[in-house]
């Protein structure tokens, strides 16, 4: 059964801070990465992908992925009320696999 | 921009009742998947769609569940004989040139059953 893992918060950070946001997965042949953000009552809107280790940048977010820990990361710098949303993390395990497994997803409040 | 399209927004249906939700995926992808969202719970996969055959399906996506390509744009999820649980947002997605690339979710369906 694969899982992923998020904490499901509330995330409570002041406006202008960087926000962390936080994955493990357990499918250790993992391949594909992403992180969507998801407003109330919405669908989910990609924000990044991820697919080698690393950081990558993209804006004012970074996705970082450790696959030896089985660990996927978002910070979200200078932290703005707009970005006040749930955050879900997912991922395509590959071996003929192409579907998303989804977390529970993280609630971010960016306090003004 | 390109987006994935859906219609209707939300739908009202009697228990027993056989639904289509449709989706319009982006013109140049090759993969469609549709996935649901129980209220409060996690996204779910439902099925994958390529090649004009199902790739993969969940355990939800039982005897009642269907899915077609009727032309070049369109891709729909039938469900024959609604039950109370199926009650949710549907969420068709679409992705590129390979499997593993992202994935772009239209606006959702929202199905309840009453």
């Amino acid at each position: 059964q694969k899982e992923v893992e998020q904490n499901s918060g509330p995330l409570s950070v002041p406006e202008g801070a960087i926000a962390s946001l936080n994955c493990t997965y357990s499918d250790r042949v993992s391949q594909s990465f992403f992180w969507y953000r998801q407003y109330s009552g919405k669908s989910p809107e990609l924000i990044m992908s991820i697919y080698s280790n690393g950081d990558k940048e993209d804006g004012r977010f970074t996705a970082q992925l450790n696959k030896a820990s089985q660990y996927v990361s978002l910070l979200i710098r200078d932290s703005q009320p707009s970005d006040s949303a749930t955050y879900l993390c997912a991922v395509i395990s590959g071996a003929g696999s192409y579907q998303l497994t989804f977390g529970k997803g993280t609630k971010l409040s960016v306090i003004p | 921009e390109p987006e994935v399209t859906q219609t209707p927004s939300h739908q009202v249906t009697q228990m027993g009742q056989e639904v289509i939700l449709r989706c319009v995926p982006i013109s140049n992808h090759l993969y469609f998947y549709w996935y649901r969202q129980i209220l409060g719970q996690k996204v779910e996969f439902l099925v994958s769609f390529y090649n004009n055959e199902i790739s993969e399906k969940s355990e939800i996506f039982d005897d009642q569940f269907s899915v077609e390509r009727p032309d070049g744009s369109n891709f729909t999820l039938k469900i024959r004989s609604t039950k109370l649980e199926d009650s949710a947002m549907y969420f068709c997605a679409s992705s590129g040139t390979g499997g593993f690339t992202e994935a772009f979710f239209g606006q959702g369906t929202r199905l309840t059953v009453v």
